[in-house]
């Protein structure tokens, strides 16, 4: 893998549901992995950096889980509700820089 | 704390006309700031990087003399589209780090239209 990739671009889900969606990246040479929540309007906001292989990390209902070798995380979302819907985006840091995936796009109906 | 504004939300301009945006750092000193730009259903891309008081350093394929980048001061940042084009239209998105942190808080974009 050459770049940040996403998957899926966009997901719907009933409230309620659990879900999650997943960040590939190029493993050789690992920093860090950033999520972010965007909502529309708003300025994208952090929601974990991780640093470590295997590393998990949890923010309420939200938690992710970081696969360096293998080049890939995880952000699950438990109990969906209507307030999570957002982009979720996730970047690959090197120092200060940032590159990003190209978001999933998550709604949740009531 | 860590808030970045940017001015305006959007804007609309004719082609030719160049157009100033400006990122803020609210509550803290930005010592680095960051230009991003998003093309419909794409990711955020890097355009620039920008330190407090030294030229920007501008990613590839990026025109340092289209896109000019003043950082003036620890809390202010400009873009300034010159001579914009239809193929300028995007959304622009700035962001701000601490002095010796590298967690980026961001501002919540400009969208540029040129007609």
């Amino acid at each position: 893998i050459l770049n940040v990739e996403q998957s899926p671009q966009s997901l719907h889900v009933q409230e309620g549901d659990s879900t999650n969606f997943t960040c590939s990246f190029p493993s050789s040479n690992f920093y860090a992995l950033h999520w972010y929540r965007w909502e529309t309007a708003k300025s994208p906001e952090a929601l974990f950096v991780m640093t470590l292989n295997g590393d998990e990390k949890k923010k309420g209902r939200i938690s992710a889980t970081l696969n360096t070798k293998e080049g890939y995380s995880y952000l699950y979302i438990k109990g969906s509700q209507p307030e999570d819907s957002a982009t979720y985006l996730c970047a690959r840091g090197a120092g200060n820089m940032l590159t990003f995936g190209g978001g999933t796009r998550l709604m949740v109906k009531p | 704390g860590a808030v970045v504004s940017q001015h305006p939300s959007w804007v609309i301009c004719k082609s030719g006309t160049s157009v100033k945006i400006e990122c803020r750092s609210l509550d803290f000193q930005a010592t680095t700031m960051f230009w991003y730009r998003q093309f419909p259903k794409q990711s955020l891309m890097l355009m620039a990087t920008s330190n407090e008081g030294s030229k920007a350093t501008y990613e590839q394929g990026v025109e340092k003399d289209k896109f000019l980048i003043n950082h003036a001061s620890l809390t202010l940042s400009t873009l300034t589209v010159t001579s914009a084009h239809p193929e300028d239209s995007s959304f622009y998105i700035c962001s701000a780090t601490r002095l010796g942190k590298n967690e980026q808080f961001f501002g919540p974009g400009t969208r540029l239209t040129v007609l």
